[in-house]
């Protein structure tokens, strides 16, 4: 079983609707749970991280982790064309004093106009 | 505020020739750094990171490898290319002690011919 799992998509829905994306994971050890966005040919931008089992809101984005089913999700309200990305999570561990972050392969979002 | 720098943007080099991809970080001192490759259909692997200078830990071995001769300068080499070292190649940092996720650099994207 693959540490961090993501349905890569494509997911398709259409301007003004809510988007769930979602990721399941089996190590115990993820202390952190991240959510980025990455547009074509660049690098990832961190949009959201929490730490504790619960909801997280930013803007028209909120994180939900629960540690007991080891399942994260992000929410997108009112989503726009803009929001077109591939959506990545990452959860991270301790590594010798830096914070290693495992990634999934991500999901392409397209938000049709 | 912490920006990071990465160059080139893309290139494109000969099977045998060698490598030397730099990253800096500006605004912030003693930062966790990272390499990360990103291949398609195959997600973020994390190559290398570094929590000082002179400190490297590799995570995958390879035909590549990592220096930090200052602070805020982190590279990535290789005496002789090969094929499969074609990727997205991306630099990334976070701080000491409190996480507060990665921040990623534009990234270079590499083709081996």
């Amino acid at each position: 079983q693959k540490e961090v799992e993501q349905d890569p998509g494509p997911l398709s829905v259409p301007e003004g609707a809510i988007v769930s994306l979602n990721c399941t994971y089996s190590n115990s050890a993820f202390q952190y749970f991240m959510w980025y966005r990455q547009y074509s040919r660049k690098g990832p931008e961190l949009l959201m991280y929490t730490y504790s089992s619960g909801n997280k809101e930013d803007g028209r984005f909120t994180a939900q982790v629960d540690k007991s089913s080891k399942y994260i999700s992000l929410f997108i309200r009112d989503s726009q064309p803009s929001d077109s990305a591939t959506y990545l999570c990452a959860m991270s561990e301790r590594r010798g004093g830096a914070d290693g972050l495992t990634f999934g392969k991500g999901t392409h979002l397209i938000i049709q106009p | 505020s912490q920006t990071i720098h990465q160059w080139p943007a893309t290139l494109v080099q000969p099977v045998g020739s060698p490598l030397s991809l730099e990253c800096t970080v500006e605004g912030t001192s003693n930062p966790n750094l990272y390499w990360y490759r990103q291949a398609a259909g195959r997600g973020l692997q994390l190559l290398f990171y570094s929590v000082g200078i002179g400190q490297i830990s590799s995570e995958v071995p390879q035909n590549l490898s990592a220096s930090r001769p200052q602070d805020r300068q982190f590279i990535l080499s290789s005496k002789k290319l090969l094929l499969s070292d074609s990727g997205f190649y991306l630099c990334a940092w976070s701080r000491r002690g409190a996480f507060y996720g990665y921040t990623f650099g534009s990234g270079t994207r590499l083709t081996v011919v």
